[in-house]
């Protein structure tokens, strides 16, 4: 089973800021959070991993929650490209094999 | 484009053909793994090798499954007697490890369809 629990699917306004929740009470203290996403018919694509501290890239913005059990992915100007499954993942350091769960289904809407 | 590419990217076979797969990773990457994802559902994990070593196996790979990167290079995945439940998406990836957080790069999968 996945470790970690995310909302169906989301809408969001072109333009507007996508936060994408992620639920993730049974991590432990070595696992990172990483989130990929994945458009239909393609490999899922990389965006941003992290340990404790928030964390932010070209792509994304990763915030974790103190105690670790959640974490936020925020697009900050989502576009039509951004539409895809996103995926939060719990693992590395030793728990080298992802275990992904079902995601969430960003829609971006004009 | 990650680096790691697949080939064939589709592959359309008849019931009881053996077909197999290529993987070639991001050429610093040791570790390799392959998934198997079907429509709706997120990748599930097949099998992962640290340079040529098999080093686990999950039980969704039957025995008429089998992987292997001889030189700790690239890899295939084989499937004999192939049944229409195997029509799926064959996703590798590649990462650098061990090491904390390191990520996986998927390639752009490839598509079995099993007649």
């Amino acid at each position: 089973d996945a470790k970690t629990t995310q909302p169906t699917s989301m809408d969001c306004a072109e333009g507007r800021a996508a936060n994408l929740p992620c639920n993730h009470s049974t991590i432990s203290g070595n696992e990172y959070v990483y989130w990929y996403r994945q458009i239909h018919s393609q490999g899922p694509q990389y965006i941003i991993h992290g340990l404790k501290n928030n964390e932010t890239n070209e792509m994304a913005s990763l915030i974790i929650t103190e105690d670790r059990k959640s974490s936020t992915l925020i697009l900050p100007h989502a576009t039509l490209r951004d539409t895809a499954v996103y995926y939060c993942i719990v693992g590395g350091s030793g728990t080298y094999k992802y275990i992904f769960g079902t995601g969430t289904r960003l829609k971006v809407l004009a | 484009d990650t680096g790691v590419s697949q080939n064939p990217r589709h592959k359309i076979t008849k019931r009881g053909q053996n077909v197999t797969f290529r993987c070639d990773p991001i050429s610093e990457h040791n570790r390799l793994y392959w998934y198997r994802q079907t429509l709706g559902q997120g990748p599930e994990f097949l099998t992962y090798f640290q340079n040529e070593a098999q080093l686990e196996k999950s039980r969704l790979l039957s025995d008429r499954f089998s992987a292997e990167r001889p030189k700790g290079s690239f890899s295939t995945l084989e499937i004999q007697r192939t049944e229409q439940g195997d029509s799926a998406m064959y996703l590798c990836a590649s990462s650098l490890g061990p090491g904390g957080g390191e990520t996986q790069y998927f390639g752009p999968g490839t598509r079995l369809l099993v007649l």
